[in-house]
């Protein structure tokens, strides 16, 4: 069974600081997904990761997947307040399946 | 921009009634999920399509929910009869596979 666990669950943090969130995956997946969620609102895609290696950056946020490791990080670069929001990482089982397993999500809060 | 239809938004029911849930994929998508959020339990996949074939429902309880696809540009999720610990918001998602997913807004449930 494929577990995807996310570190810290809660962060708070202050504008311009630089932080990190991770996800750790259980079994083998070369795809790697991250979403943010606004309160009440839906999932909003930010980053598709295919490979090892791969990174990716929008803004202040960057994505990084290592499979080996089976881990994938967003780094947080000067954090501004529109940043607030609930993180997500979600993973695809692997060998040709869609089957999207979601982490625990991490609540993240920008203050002055 | 193209979008995930979800009806209807809201939705309080008394417990034992039934209730279905209506989900238009962005057209051309062969992939749509089924996901239920709680505070408690998070992002649970509930049952997923691909080709409008069901892949796997092993999320779902099985004696009173049931998802279909009735064709490509529906898929519908029921419950039947409703109990409040069903009260949750449920999404559908749609998407190619090594693409991105486009979440709909989702349906509020509130059981009685």
């Amino acid at each position: 069974e494929l577990k995807v666990e996310q570190n810290p669950l809660f962060l708070s943090m202050q504008e311009g600081k630089n932080y990190t969130i991770y996800c750790n995956y259980s079994t083998t997946s070369d795809r790697l997904y991250w979403y943010r969620q606004d309160p009440g609102k839906s999932l909003e895609s930010l980053f598709v990761l295919l490979s090892n290696g791969a990174v990716k950056q929008e803004g202040r946020l960057m994505a990084s997947l290592d499979t080996k490791a089976r881990l994938s990080t967003l780094h947080i670069t000067a954090a501004v307040h529109d940043l607030s929001a609930t993180y997500f990482c979600a993973v695809v089982l692997p060998y040709n399946t869609d089957k999207l397993i979601f982490g625990t999500g991490t609540r993240l809060q920008v203050f002055p | 921009d193209a979008r995930v239809t979800q009806t209807p938004r809201h939705k309080v029911t008394e417990m034992g009634q039934e209730v279905t849930m209506r989900c238009q994929p962005i057209l051309g998508h062969n992939t749509v999920f089924w996901y239920r959020q709680t505070m408690m339990q998070g992002l649970e996949l509930l049952a997923y399509f691909r080709n409008r074939a069901p892949l796997d429902d092993s999320g779902m309880p099985k004696d009173r929910f049931s998802a279909e696809m009735p064709d490509a540009t529906l898929a519908t999720l029921k419950i039947q009869p409703s109990e409040p610990r069903d009260s949750a918001v449920y999404f559908c998602a749609s998407g190619f596979i090594t693409g991105e997913y486009t979440f709909g807004s989702g349906t509020r449930l509130t059981v009685v």
